[in-house]
């Protein structure tokens, strides 16, 4: 089946720093891919849709100043978390939709804390 | 718009018992179903889906899930549960299309009791 990967798989940062979270589809192209939040015990709440070559649209209530994404190819998306918080800790899972399956393939997410 | 509801946030079953996951479904035209299965601290792995063809859908590890449009139910189902099917799983809806966006239940966590 399709693999989609990200890295890091875990980060812990300071309060007031960076983070940058990669998302690849590794045996496929994917025209689109997706960012999710997911908080503990929760479901997947949708952040934005990233589109190669075009800015990526956001869900109400998701700062796109503080959440940076960027879909520089086919094969990989980037998210971008800047100037963390403490509340930006929480689970980032991305997924890359191949156009052939028509299904979303997820990462194995990354977990982020921010201290 | 559409909408999923899964019934039961927790679900207990005893090993090499049938697992039945409720899932019910809301949506404006005829929708693409999934099943997701997450293990802890990973991401969603497809278990299977549905896009209009075959109302009974054949996945992974054993699972399978039947279509039905009169009770808009898309129900997860394994014969015989084991051990190692002890995780979360979502059922999703999407709008004719996995690249439109993806709804997602809130999970059903599944116990299983050896």
């Amino acid at each position: 089946g399709a693999v989609v990967s990200q890295h890091p798989s875990w980060v812990i940062c300071k309060s007031g720093t960076s983070v940058k979270i990669e998302c690849r589809s590794l045996d496929f192209q994917a025209t689109t891919m997706f960012w999710y939040r997911q908080f503990p015990k929760q479901s997947l709440m949708l952040m934005a849709t990233s589109n190669e070559g075009s800015k990526a649209t956001y869900e109400q209530g998701v700062e796109k100043d503080k959440f940076l994404i960027n879909h520089a190819s086919l094969t990989l998306s980037t998210l971008t978390v800047t100037s963390a918080h403490p509340e930006d800790s929480s689970f980032y899972i991305c997924s890359a939709f191949d156009s052939f399956q028509e299904t979303q393939y997820f990462g194995p997410g990354t977990r982020l804390l921010v201290l | 718009a559409q909408s999923v509801t899964q019934l039961g946030s927790h679900v207990s079953v005893s090993e090499g018992a049938l697992v039945l996951l409720r899932c019910n479904y809301s949506s404006s035209v005829p929708p693409y179903l999934f099943w997701y299965v997450q293990y802890p601290n990973q991401g969603l792995q497809l278990l299977l889906k549905y896009t209009s063809a075959a109302t009974l859908v054949k996945g992974i590890n054993g699972f399978e899930a039947e279509f039905k449009k009169s009770e808009t139910s898309f129900h997860l189902t394994k014969p015989s549960a084991h051990m190692s099917d002890a995780a979360e799983y979502f059922c999703a809806v999407s709008d004719g299309g996995g690249y439109q966006k993806v709804t997602f239940g809130i999970g059903t966590k599944l116990q299983v009791i050896p």
